[in-house]
């Protein structure tokens, strides 16, 4: 059975500070990793890997993959208020009838205080 | 585009009841979902569809029925109602070449 598994599920910061989160996962045949944002409603896409070590970057955050160990960490430097959010990290499964299939991770709710 | 929309947005339900949800999305993407999402267990997949007039199920799919009659509809059924079902679902639909899904606006469901 696939497997995320994100850390910390929770995480109180102030404004300007760097926050890293992280996922770890477990999947039979992995194609990617996605993360996503969610505030309120509907998740918002952020970023997919699935090279490992190559950094991607948009603005303030920036994400990395590690296939050999299994993760992928999620950084968000001078964070902001609007950066507050719940961030889920999802795997998807390239496997037969897995095909697919995205598994998701409980979710690290970040709060940034001003 | 609207992308990918739900209705209704919040349902309040007796136990027993039936209804139904319903997924539209305007990117003619083959793939569609349903998610459920409860406190501290993330999203978990209900049941998918590869394309139309073709269903399949994910992790949960105990007390939901699916149908894909047309491309761009996904529909999700609840034919007795449980208070296990108090949830946010979510749809969610993508192209078969491209990993991101987009995701629905969500219906947020009580039964009581």
């Amino acid at each position: 059975e696939d497997k995320v598994v994100q850390s910390p599920l929770s995480l109180v910061v102030h404004e300007g500070d760097t926050v890293t989160l992280n996922c770890s996962y477990e999947v039979t045949n992995f194609r990617s990793l996605l993360w996503y944002k969610q505030e309120k409603k509907a998740p918002t896409f952020l970023f997919m890997l699935t090279s490992s070590g190559i950094e991607k970057k948009s603005g303030r955050l920036s994400s990395i993959l590690d296939k050999k160990e299994l993760f992928s960490i999620l950084n968000i430097t001078a964070t902001q208020t609007g950066d507050s959010a719940v961030y889920l990290c999802a795997v998807m499964n390239a496997g037969g009838t897995s095909y697919g299939k995205l598994t998701f991770g409980q979710g690290t709710i970040l709060t940034v205080h001003p | 585009n609207a992308g990918v929309t739900q209705t209704p947005k919040f349902r309040v339900l007796k136990t027993g009841q039936s209804m139904t949800l319903l997924c539209a999305q305007d990117m003619n993407h083959e793939y569609m979902y349903w998610y459920r999402q409860d406190p501290g267990m993330g999203l978990r997949l209900i049941h998918y569809s590869v394309g139309e007039g073709t269903t399949a199920k994910g992790e949960v799919p105990d007390g939901y029925n699916v149908s894909r009659l047309k491309k761009q509809n996904f529909l999700l059924g609840l034919e007795s109602a449980a208070p296990s079902q108090t949830s946010v679902y979510f749809c969610a639909s993508r192209d078969p070449g491209i990993d991101t899904q987009y995701f629905g606006p969500g219906t947020r469901l009580t039964v009581l």
